[in-house]
């Protein structure tokens, strides 16, 4: 039973190109949660995703970038002409459903924007 | 809303020596909470979680942590460092209606030979 997956694990972007993140969830779950971890830093909501609905979006800046989970496919976190302030790790999380109290961590995509 | 206070950022002990890391939380409703566990370059690995059974919680590679209410805690221990424990640890809480979790700023464990 393969985990969460997340691809690339490493990603170098050019500042004002488009960086897109895939999360595959575990099997079974349909929910997913992206995060983000700036260096020295924790992680911070920014997306909680179910099948083709975006449940909240609060902790997603409000421009350059966007998230989609389609009913087929991967979660894919997108974002916008890259700044310098963009390099991270972004971490996907997926759980089966709301009262689930377990999410499951991918191991991360570092976005590094040059 | 809810929010997490992981008291030091950084935490050293010497080999053998009891590990305690600090968590304190806040939650509208009574939440679940959780410590994972972030080796260099890797992903989030739970070590533990609280789900309102038992308040004494055991993980993995000999972690424990207990519930208090009254304190708003859930302190990580462990009876002995290992060297193989250096890493970095996050308290997190979910509330029971469900939703996002919230991740404290983190603890730097560093284990001295």
């Amino acid at each position: 039973n393969a985990g969460v997956m997340q691809n690339p694990r490493h990603l170098v972007r050019r500042r004002g190109q488009e960086a897109r993140l895939r999360c595959s969830p575990m099997k079974g779950h349909s929910h997913v949660y992206w995060y983000r971890q700036l260096p020295e830093e924790g992680l911070k909501f920014m997306v909680y995703l179910q099948k083709e609905n975006i449940i909240d979006e609060s902790g997603m800046p409000k421009e350059r970038f966007s998230a989609e989970f389609p009913k087929e496919g991967p979660s894919i976190l997108r974002i916008q002409q890259v700044v310098r302030g963009d390099s991270a790790a972004y971490f996907c999380a997926s759980s089966r459903d709301t009262g689930d109290t377990e999410a499951f961590f991918g191991q991360g995509t570092r976005l590094t924007v040059v | 809303a809810q929010s997490v206070t992981q008291l030091g950022s950084h935490v050293s002990v010497s080999e053998g020596a009891l590990v305690l890391l600090r968590c304190n939380y806040s939650s509208s409703v009574p939440p679940y909470l959780f410590w994972y566990v972030q080796y260099p370059n890797q992903g989030l690995q739970l070590l533990l979680k609280y789900t309102s059974a038992a308040t004494l919680v055991k993980g993995i590679n000999g972690f424990e942590a207990e519930f208090k209410k009254s304190e708003t805690s859930f302190h990580l221990t462990k009876p002995s460092a290992h060297m193989s424990d250096a890493a970095e640890y996050f308290c997190a809480v979910l509330p029971t209606n469900a939703g996002k979790s919230t991740f404290g700023d983190g603890t730097t464990l560093t284990v001295k030979p």
